[in-house]
């Protein structure tokens, strides 16, 4: 069974700390992604990596970064949260190769920033 | 226009009935479409992918309108725990991998 795991379900911080998000899939696979979700905007796309120590900015990367140091681990970093930030994290992970682009989910970290 | 847009809905319909969702897409050279449903508070998960000839798994049905540029997704006999949220989702042109998901449909099946 695939899964997909996040470090947290939920998770409070201070305006200006320093966030770290993990996200750790089993699957080997080479793609992974950060979303946030939030009502009315629907998943957007923050950033993702097709391989190890690769990354690429998605739709709205500014306020944050990655890293991906080992295949099966990605993790967002918010560098000085802000109240603009609370919102639903998701990771997901996908294969590459024609066909294979369906995205597996973990369950999501809900970040509030007070 | 948006990349990928939806009617948010919601769709409050009884059950047994067959509902639809248009989405339509401003991209002309994306190849790969699906439809992933999203309940309450979960996150999302592939319901079905849609491919140029149009597909069928059970109670749902996608199709793909290249020419207008919409994808659609019809659901028959809807049940109570079809209640959920659709989300429409179309990979950026040229083979990408990356997708871009619409901000969803809410459908709600009631006694």
């Amino acid at each position: 069974d695939v899964k997909v795991t996040q470090s947290s379900r939920y998770l409070v911080k201070r305006t200006g700390e320093k966030v770290f998000l993990e996200c750790v899939q089993d699957m080997d696979h080479e793609n992974m992604f950060w979303y946030r979700q939030d009502p009315g905007l629907g998943l957007r796309l923050i950033y993702f990596s097709y391989d190890v120590k690769m990354k690429e900015k998605g739709d709205i990367p500014e306020g944050y970064s990655v890293s991906r140091e080992k295949k099966e681990r990605f993790s967002l970093i918010l560098e000085s949260a802000s109240t603009n930030q609370t919102s639903m994290y998701l990771c997901a992970s996908s294969t590459t190769g024609f066909g294979s682009y369906e995205q597996y989910f973990g369950p999501g970290t809900r970040l509030t920033v007070t | 226009r948006k990349e990928v847009e939806q009617d948010p809905g919601p769709f409050n319909v009884p059950e047994g009935a067959t509902v639809a969702f248009n989405c339509t897409y401003s991209n002309s050279a994306s190849q790969s479409f699906f439809w992933y449903r999203q309940d309450c508070r979960k996150e999302p998960k592939l319901l079905m992918s849609v491919y140029s000839s149009g597909n069928e798994d059970g109670r749902f049905t996608a199709q793909l309108n290249r020419a207008s540029q919409y994808i659609s997704l019809l659901i028959r006999d809807s049940k109570l725990s079809d209640s959920a949220t659709y989300l429409c989702v179309v990979n950026r042109g040229g083979g990408s991998y990356i997708p871009t998901f619409g901000r969803g449909t809410s459908l709600i099946v009631h006694p």
